[in-house]
Formats: structure tokens, C-alpha cells, sequence
């Protein structure tokens, strides 16, 4: 059983760019989150996608958006990329109804912005 | 807002060492808390956790009670192994929130 997946594992970008990644949530999940870990830094919010909705989101700019997919696959954007934005992107997902905290995280996609 | 405060790193032991990690938290209700680890290369994955005052969450060897009166979730393991080296991390969960929030992480290196 595949756990969650995160595409691509490293980028490397420069101001101004656009920027995608991708994830696929656990088997059988389907709410998927986004996390920005800064270097040294735990992880803050970005955003919760449920039935191709956006649920929640965190403290962030406009610059990030996302979507989910009917297969439950998520995306997250970057616009108009900052030196800032370098960070690690975590993915997480949840079982169907179950909203308790206890996430299941990919590796993650490390963003470089140069 | 809601916020959690964790004892900055790293945190060097020795194997076979007792360990404690700190962890406080600040919230309006009632937060389910959690532990993460991160292993080198690796995701975040849950640790333990625990869903009201006095409960006591434990998995792996490593435990944690949830203190209302004092706001405090410590993590303690009687004895490290050096693969217990990681970043471990403190969170919090509020009902209807949607979101975990975390604490700055300390990271632990436990030598042989």
C-alpha cells in the first residue's frame, strides 16, 4: 500500500517563477493538506483541500493556491516566486471523515528559489 | 492564537540515556496533542498522541501526558537508541480547525 506520494522530490527556481507539485494522497484518503517547512522550522499550513474544496486555510498569500482532483490527488501553486518561498512542501492526507490531527505526510519537495 | 513551544536543540545523549523534551502549548479550547518525528530522510510520521487532559500517549518507548494545569505535553524515553535520532515535533489539533500547528522541532543525536 502506497503512502503518500509528493512530486517532485527537489526543484530549484528563480524570483518571479511559477511553480507546481503534485501529491497523491494514501490509499483510501481523502482529505490531503499542504505544510511549508522552513529550514529549521516546523511545519505551518498552507491550505486543506476536501471534495475538491478548499476547507481551510492558513496565513498565507494569494501567491499560493491548490486543487484536488475527483481522485483525490492535490496540487499545490506558487506564483510570482519570492527567495522566501525556499522552502520543503509537505503533503499529508487523512482517512475518509476522520478529521483528528493524525496526518500521514510525504517526504515532501524541496523548493529552491534562486 | 494558538501556539506551541518546544526546548530548543540539538539534544546530544548517549545511548542508553533518559530523554525529555519539552513542550508547551497556548490554546483557546481543548487541543488533541500530538508528537512527530522526522527521521533523517524521511516524512513526518506520527509518534504518539493523546485527546484530553490526563491521558498518557505512549508508542516505541517513548510517552507523553497531556497536562491541562500546567499546558504541557513533555516527551520522555527511559533509555535512547541511536535510532532514536531525529527531529521530534510538538503539535496541536483543534476540533474543526482543519490544521495541525507545530512547535520549531529540536532535534535529537544520541551517540553510541
Amino acid at each position: 500500500d502506497a503512502g503518500v506520494t509528493q512530486s517532485p522530490t527537489h526543484l530549484i527556481k528563480t524570483r518571479g517563477q511559477q511553480v507546481t507539485l503534485r501529491c497523491s494522497p494514501k490509499s483510501g484518503h481523502d482529505t490531503v493538506s499542504w505544510y511549508q517547512q522552513a529550514l529549521g522550522q516546523g511545519p505551518q499550513f498552507i491550505f486543506q483541500y476536501y471534495e475538491e474544496e478548499e476547507r481551510q486555510r492558513g496565513n498565507f498569500p494569494d501567491r499560493f493556491s491548490g486543487h484536488q482532483f475527483p481522485n483525490y490527488s492535490s496540487e499545490l501553486n506558487v506564483n510570482a516566486l519570492l527567495l522566501g518561498d525556499s522552502a520543503l512542501y509537505l503533503c499529508a492526507s487523512s482517512p475518509l471523515g476522520r478529521d483528528t490531527g493524525e496526518l500521514f505526510f510525504g517526504e515532501g519537495s524541496r523548493l529552491t528559489v534562486l | 492564537g494558538d501556539s506551541v513551544t518546544q526546548m530548543e536543540g540539538p539534544v546530544t545523549l548517549s545511548e542508553e540515556a533518559f530523554l525529555t523534551i519539552n513542550c508547551t502549548y497556548t490554546a483557546t479550547g481543548y487541543p488533541s496533542l500530538f508528537w512527530y518525528v522526522q527521521y533523517p530522510g524521511e516524512g513526518l510520521q506520527l509518534l504518539l498522541k493523546a485527546t484530553k487532559a490526563d491521558d498518557k500517549g505512549s508508542n516505541k518507548g517513548f510517552e507523553a501526558t497531556y497536562r491541562k494545569e500546567t499546558t504541557s505535553f513533555h516527551l520522555e524515553k527511559g533509555s535512547v537508541q541511536v535510532s532514536d535520532s531525529a527531529v521530534y515535533f510538538c503539535a496541536l489539533w483543534m476540533d474543526s480547525s482543519y490544521k495541525l500547528i507545530f512547535g520549531s522541532g529540536t532535534r535529537l543525536l544520541v551517540r553510541p
